[in-house]
């Protein structure tokens, strides 16, 4: 079966850098998302990744290693407007979108 | 800015009620879909559009319907409302052919079934 596997929740430090893991195993690989959603809010598009290698924007960063099935989404200088929930997705041989179960993350003062 | 605008924020219907979610978007994409999001779950695809009039079933559209009328309005419709559809249900749409897939989402529609 297709699997995507993502922390529950995480708790970091305002200022601070925080790395959120993504592992998948899916029927073939078109590209993986990351999305944020602030509670009772709309996902929002943060990155998409279909090459390996890691992809910078702004305090937010995206790693990809499609040889290990692994992703991960790096936020520096922590604000606490980045509690959130972060949602991985991998879109399969078919073009559909396999989701994780999010990772809930809690920023502390 | 593209806007994806659904109906109700909030719905509380009773057992076997009939009932109706609305999602328009405004920026002309070919690509709709309705989402179910429930804690401890990844997304679940209830139902997708490519097109107008035109409709896929997602991985779990059992007990749902949709409609596609317009170009702009992707419509979900629980015919016979139980309470194992209580959720949050989200509504998305793409570009379309040759996109990278970013999906813009609606804010949600919270339905309780009691």
């Amino acid at each position: 079966g297709q699997n995507i596997d993502q922390p529950t929740e995480m708790t970091a430090t305002e200022g601070a850098i925080v790395q959120i893991n993504c592992t998948y195993q899916t029927s073939g690989f078109n590209g993986l998302f990351w999305y944020q959603q602030h509670a009772g809010e709309a996902p929002t598009f943060l990155s998409y990744n279909v090459l390996d290698g890691l992809e910078e924007k702004g305090r937010f960063s995206s790693f990809l290693s499609r040889s290990k099935g692994y992703s991960y989404l790096l936020l520096k200088e922590l604000q606490m407007k980045d509690s959130a929930s972060y949602l991985c997705a991998v879109l399969d041989s078919n073009y559909q979108l396999i989701w994780g179960a999010g990772t809930k993350l809690i920023i502390k003062p | 800015d593209v806007k994806v605008t659904q109906s109700s924020r909030y719905l509380v219907k009773r057992t076997g009620e009939k009932v109706f979610l609305e999602c328009v978007q405004d920026m002309d994409h070919e690509n709709m879909f309705w989402y179910r999001q429930d804690p401890g779950l990844g997304l679940r695809l209830i139902y997708f559009s490519y097109d107008v009039k035109m409709k896929e079933k997602g991985d779990i559209p059992e007990g749902y319907s949709v409609s596609r009328e317009k170009k702009e309005r992707f419509s979900l419709i629980l015919e016979s409302a139980s309470t194992n559809q209580t959720s949050m249900y989200l509504c998305a749409s793409s570009v379309g052919t040759g996109d990278t897939g970013e999906l813009f989402f609606g804010e949600g529609s919270r339905l309780t079934v009691l």
